[in-house]
């Protein structure tokens, strides 16, 4: 079946390092993949998404890339602030049936000042 | 402004006593689910919608009714709630297949004691 599996967290960096979150993820077809955020006490929030093969998803600084070769979708941002620090998911849509997501477990970011 | 409405944000109940989370979107988005979010289990599916009357469990819908009479509306029912309920609930809405992203709503805290 569909799986997504991310780093595990949490991950701990100083202000404007370079962060990197893995995703990879098995899928039949051609899946959408997404990464979302969940800033504390509130609910998830579409960060970028890419629909198809070396489509980049970017928002906010943070970048993704679809690459079907690999499998993977991982996040990126050159330079991170305080106010990143939030629980990251990386999330796929498959064209089937019952237009399910699947999530990752989540990485959570805590960025030191 | 486009959004996923759930009430109440906060809820602490009793062991047996029905409660209902509620549910509203102003996106005339077809699909809507309920998740729970519990600390290193992620995200998991309990029920979802593709349209008006139509339903389907997901991965953990045990313990847990909906009703889709409206496009609009999707409630959360727990007739008989329990401790292992105890967990952080999302509502979310998509148009149909999944291929744009998801729009959640801001939570539900449920405490059953």
């Amino acid at each position: 079946g569909n799986s997504v599996t991310q780093m595990e967290g949490p991950v701990t960096l100083s202000e404007e390092a370079f962060l990197t979150i893995n995703c990879t993820y098995t899928a039949t077809g051609y899946p959408s993949l997404f990464w979302y955020v969940q800033y504390p006490g509130e609910g998830l929030q579409l960060l970028l998404k890419a629909t198809k093969a070396d489509d980049k998803g970017s928002n906010k600084g943070f970048e993704a890339t679809y690459r079907k070769e690999t499998t993977s979708f991982h996040l990126e941002k050159g330079s991170v602030q305080v106010s990143d620090s939030a629980v990251y998911f990386c999330a796929l849509t498959a064209w089937n049936r019952d237009d399910k997501i699947i999530f990752g477990k989540g990485t959570r970011l805590h960025i030191l000042p | 402004e486009a959004q996923v409405t759930q009430n109440p944000r906060y809820l602490i109940t009793v062991t047996g006593k029905k409660l209902t989370v509620t549910c509203s979107q102003n996106m005339n988005h077809e699909y809507m689910s309920w998740y729970r979010q519990d600390p290193g289990l992620g995200l998991r599916q309990i029920y979802y919608s593709m349209n008006v009357e139509v339903t389907d469990k997901g991965d953990v819908p045990e313990g847990y009714k909906v009703s889709r009479k409206e496009k609009r509306n999707f409630p959360l029912i727990l007739e008989s709630p329990s401790p292992n309920q105890t967990s952080l609930y999302f509502c979310a809405s998509s148009a149909q297949g999944g291929g744009l992203g998801y729009t959640f709503g801001s939570g539900t805290r449920l405490t059953v004691v």
